[in-house]
């Protein structure tokens, strides 16, 4: 069973600044069912990015995907107010699906 | 446009039993899979069970099987989830999401709102 690993679990950042945000898988996976969610709080989660890279009808350009193996990141370059949230990986494989814990971008 | 409407939680007891349904509309639901996600208080997202378009393929989550069903009636455009034998570690919200399998990428393009499942005594 693939465990995926995302860190750091809290990152506090300013409007403005660069949020990295790290999915690592506990074996290689395919990059095309890798995917990214943004929630908050009180609402449904929404999806951001698939095959690791495509942006989501709708997401702006500030968000972008990258990775491959077992190392996987997602950037967004500049936050704002709307992306203090907390962003889910999830992987695909064998018939089913996995999550990551999770990673918080609260406000500094 | 598409919406997926959770109902059906609510507080229920220790191994008794509980049906959620999911009210599609804006898109034929007869030719997408379907899946339930959850979320305990506080905690983040565990995927639950999927069910093929048309019903014909069911997998589910360790920590569910054989206690939870999924099924789907696409003439009524609506998902379901039979919970038996309900546990404390089953309280969570739970979503329906929409399957999409777009050339070699699969993913949840929509969500709903989720609802309450709530096991106390």
């Amino acid at each position: 069973e693939i465990v995926l690993t995302q860190s750091p679990g809290t990152l506090s950042l300013s409007p403005g600044e660069r949020a990295t945000l790290s999915c690592r898988a506990s074996q290689s996976v395919s990059s095309s069912y890798l995917v990214w969610y943004q929630q908050k709080p009180g609402q449904a989660p929404r999806l951001l990015m698939y095959g690791a890279s495509s942006r989501a009808t709708g997401i702006p350009d500030r968000f972008s995907g990258s990775g491959s193996g077992t190392d996987f990141t997602l950037t967004i370059s500049r936050l704002e107010p709307e992306d203090f949230a907390v962003y889910y990986c999830q992987h695909y494989g064998s018939s089913r699906w996995t999550f990551g814990q999770g990673t918080k971008v609260e406000i500094k | 446009q598409v919406q997926l409407v959770e109902s059906g939680g609510g507080v229920v007891q220790p191994g008794k039993s509980l049906r959620l349904s999911c009210a599609a509309s804006g898109f034929t639901f007869s030719t997408y899979g379907m899946h339930w996600v959850r979320q305990a208080p506080g905690k983040g997202l565990e995927w639950v069970a999927i069910i093929w378009y048309d019903g014909s393929i069911k997998y589910y989550a360790d920590s569910v099987k054989g206690r939870f069903t999924i099924s789907k009636d696409n003439s009524k455009n609506t998902l379901y989830l039979q919970m038996n034998s309900l546990r404390a570690e089953d309280t969570a919200v739970y979503y329906c999401a929409r399957d999409l399998w777009q050339e070699t990428y699969k993913f949840f393009d929509y969500w709903g709102q989720g609802t309450l499942v709530t096991v106390s005594s």
